[in-house]
């Protein structure tokens, strides 16, 4: 079936470092990419998101690129703070064919102050 | 306030006792779905409705039913529970389907015994 790998599984960051979050995708109808962010306890809560139409958008300090020849897309967070800490999941989903999403396993993000 | 609404936020059962979780939004959103997240494995879709009476399978249905009766409402429903559904489930909704923003309930922590 479709799947979406994300990588790594945990990233250990200083304080004011970049973060970098990797994933590939196997279904190439994918046309939206989302990334979303769950604290400790807490629901997902979408940060960031990009169609297959475009290379890369950024929101202040996050951005997130889409290769869509290599399917695989990164979400960037510059400048990193203690308050980033969380689990950050991507996911690919398309609406033409099938109306489902793929969720990446997640990336646990440490931010050390 | 729009927001996505889950009931129980806990349940402790024992296997076999059929159990409804309840998942309300007052946004007006066509798509609703659910998903279990168990560690290591992010988010699993397990079942999804893109409007009233219009449900399919995501990529783990075994063992769940849904209903859309109602736009707002969307039930997940374990008919006899197992051990192997001990997990922490999310309702999510969203305006325009796969390719839009899903807003996630707090989430409902289940234990089957």
């Amino acid at each position: 079936g479709e799947n979406v790998e994300q990588h790594p599984s945990t990233l250990s960051v200083q304080e004011g470092d970049s973060a970098v979050i990797k994933c590939t995708y196997s279904d190439s109808a994918s046309n939206y990419f989302p990334w979303y962010k769950q604290e400790l306890g807490k629901r997902p809560q979408l940060i960031i998101d990009i169609r297959s139409n475009v290379g890369e958008k950024k929101d202040q300090r996050i951005a997130v690129t889409l290769n869509k020849t290599a399917k695989h897309f990164s979400l960037h967070i510059t400048e990193t703070q203690p308050e980033d800490s969380a689990v950050y999941f991507c996911a690919a989903s398309e609406d033409t064919g099938g109306f489902k999403t793929i969720f990446g396993a997640g990336t646990r993000l440490f931010v050390k102050a | 306030e729009a927001q996505v609404t889950q009931n129980p936020r806990y349940l402790i059962t024992v296997t076999g006792k059929k159990l409804t979780v309840t998942c309300s939004q007052n946004m007006n959103h066509e798509y609703m779905s659910w998903y279990r997240q168990d560690p290591g494995l992010g988010l699993r879709q397990i079942y999804y409705s893109m409007n009233v009476e219009v449900t399919d399978k995501g990529d783990v249905p075994e063992g769940y039913k849904v209903s859309r009766k109602e736009k707002r409402n969307f039930p997940l429903i374990l008919e006899s529970p197992s051990p192997n559904q001990t997990s922490l489930y999310f309702c999510a909704s969203s305006w325009g389907g796969t390719t839009d923003t899903q807003y996630f309930g707090p989430g409902t922590r289940l234990t089957v015994l």
